[in-house]
């Protein structure tokens, strides 16, 4: 099986910007979650999507939004960027229940200047 | 609230040598744990994780963790370690209530393994 694809790899963007992020969950998943890795916050979450519905939320401003597509294909959205929004930005797909690990893509660097 | 915390940001440890990359827990209800890898430049790659039975779990690269539930711990071990093992190293937990809740991670310990 393909693993979690994500798409662009990398992004430099400046403040005042929107940008947004796509990933590709392994085939048969139906939950992508999204997080952000930073230096000094280590990794946070952002938001899960399951079966097109968001399923949990993290604690990020409305800038962040996500969506999820009947592939189970997701998006996320950041608008107006901050310097601050400079991370890695990590998609995760599982099938969704139960206590099955989550797989991880290679993530997207966002750069905002 | 979950939270995980790893008590050091760096383990460095020589090779051939066991190590061991901390973690606790702290959660309202039963813990299911997760061990993560992130190599440089990569997504993170599942390790292992401790759902209900045996409490030594084994994973994948020769890695095991113990947990203890009296400690609130779930540390991660080798028994020799490598210097392709360097990297950082995660650890996350997740409670399963009335629906499926994110898996809430630790701040990373980054493991140098020295030849």
């Amino acid at each position: 099986k393909a693993g979690v694809t994500q798409t662009p790899r990398y992004l430099i963007k400046t403040r005042g910007q929107q940008v947004t992020l796509s990933c590709s969950p392994i085939s048969g998943h139906r939950s992508v979650s999204w997080y952000q890795q930073t230096p000094g916050q280590g990794l946070q979450f952002l938001f899960e999507y399951f079966s097109e519905t968001q399923r949990n939320k993290g604690n990020f401003p409305g800038r962040f939004s996500g969506r999820q597509f009947s592939n189970s294909r997701s998006e996320m959205n950041v608008s107006t960027l901050e310097l601050g929004d400079s991370a890695l930005y990590l998609c995760a797909s599982r099938t969704g229940q139960g206590h099955n690990e989550q797989f991880f893509g290679p993530g997207t660097r966002l750069t905002v200047l | 609230a979950q939270s995980v915390a790893q008590p050091e940001d760096q383990v460095n440890v020589a090779e051939g040598n066991p190590l061991t990359v901390k973690c606790t827990y702290s959660v309202s209800g039963n813990p299911y744990l997760f061990w993560y890898v992130q190599y440089p430049n990569r997504g993170l790659q599942f390790l292992l994780k401790y759902i209900t039975g045996d409490n030594l779990v084994k994973g994948s690269y020769g890695f095991e963790a113990e947990f203890n539930k009296s400690q609130t711990s779930f540390h991660l071990k080798k028994p020799s370690a490598l210097v392709s093992d360097s990297a950082l190293y995660f650890c996350a937990v997740r409670v399963m209530n009335s629906g499926n809740t994110p898996l809430v991670f630790g701040k990373g310990t980054r493991l140098s393994v020295i030849a």
